[in-house]
């Protein structure tokens, strides 16, 4: 069973623009939830998906959005780009949802904002 | 909203040195806790978790934690490492992940 795939891997924006990260489950699996991991903060939950839904939010602010689609696959987008969201994006998919289930992560996005 | 904490930032044991990797959680409703591993490398991975029942958790490669419910706590503990151990090692609760514990076997 192929694993939770993250594109792009590396990125390079800068400040004012907008990015999509996209990330694809595992086959089956409904929740994905998205992290955002930094050498300051570590990792930090971003929001949780199940279902088309937005399920659960972490603290971020409205800059950093996210949809899923019907066939599970998630985007994450984050607008007006800022030095500070230079990090390493993580997506995981599970069965029912982060927290209560096993989260299989992806290898991540890294943004890079100049 | 539930937190975690891990006090511990680098440790350097010798292969065949017991490990014990600390992680304290604070109170918040219905505890549910993780350990995570991340080799160089690799995609992070689950090593265990704990929900309710047997406070005594193992999970994959030896690894084992304990929840002490009247000490908030969840260490990591392995008997003997290897040198393919180096990795970093994340406690988590639902809400949060914390900082990391980067652990360096020396052969």
């Amino acid at each position: 069973k192929a694993g939770v795939t993250q594109t792009p891997r590396y990125l390079i924006k800068t400040r004012g623009q907008q990015v999509t990260l996209s990330c694809s489950p595992i086959s089956g699996h409904r929740s994905v939830s998205w992290y955002q991991q930094t050498p300051g903060q570590g990792l930090q939950f971003l929001f949780e998906y199940f279902s088309e839904t937005q399920r659960n939010k972490g603290n971020f602010p409205g800059r950093f959005s996210g949809r899923q689609f019907s066939n599970s696959r998630s985007e994450m987008n984050v607008s007006t780009l800022e030095l500070g969201d230079s990090a390493l994006y993580l997506c995981a998919s599970s069965l029912v949802g982060y927290g209560t289930d096993t989260q299989y992560f992806g290898p991540g996005t890294r943004l890079t904002v100049l | 909203a539930q937190s975690v904490s891990q006090h511990n930032h680098h440790v350097i044991l010798s292969e065949a040195a017991s490990l014990e990797l600390g992680c304290n959680y604070s109170y918040g409703g219905t505890v549910n806790l993780f350990w995570y591993v991340q080799y160089p490398g690799q995609h992070l991975q689950l090593l265990l978790k704990y929900f309710s029942g047997d406070p005594l958790v193992k999970g994959i490669k030896g690894f084992e934690a304990e929840f002490i419910k009247s000490k908030f706590s969840f260490n990591l503990r392995k008997p003997s490492v290897q040198w393919s151990d180096t990795a970093e090692y994340f406690c988590a609760s639902k809400e949060a992940f914390g900082t990391g514990t980067r652990l360096t076997i020396i052969p």
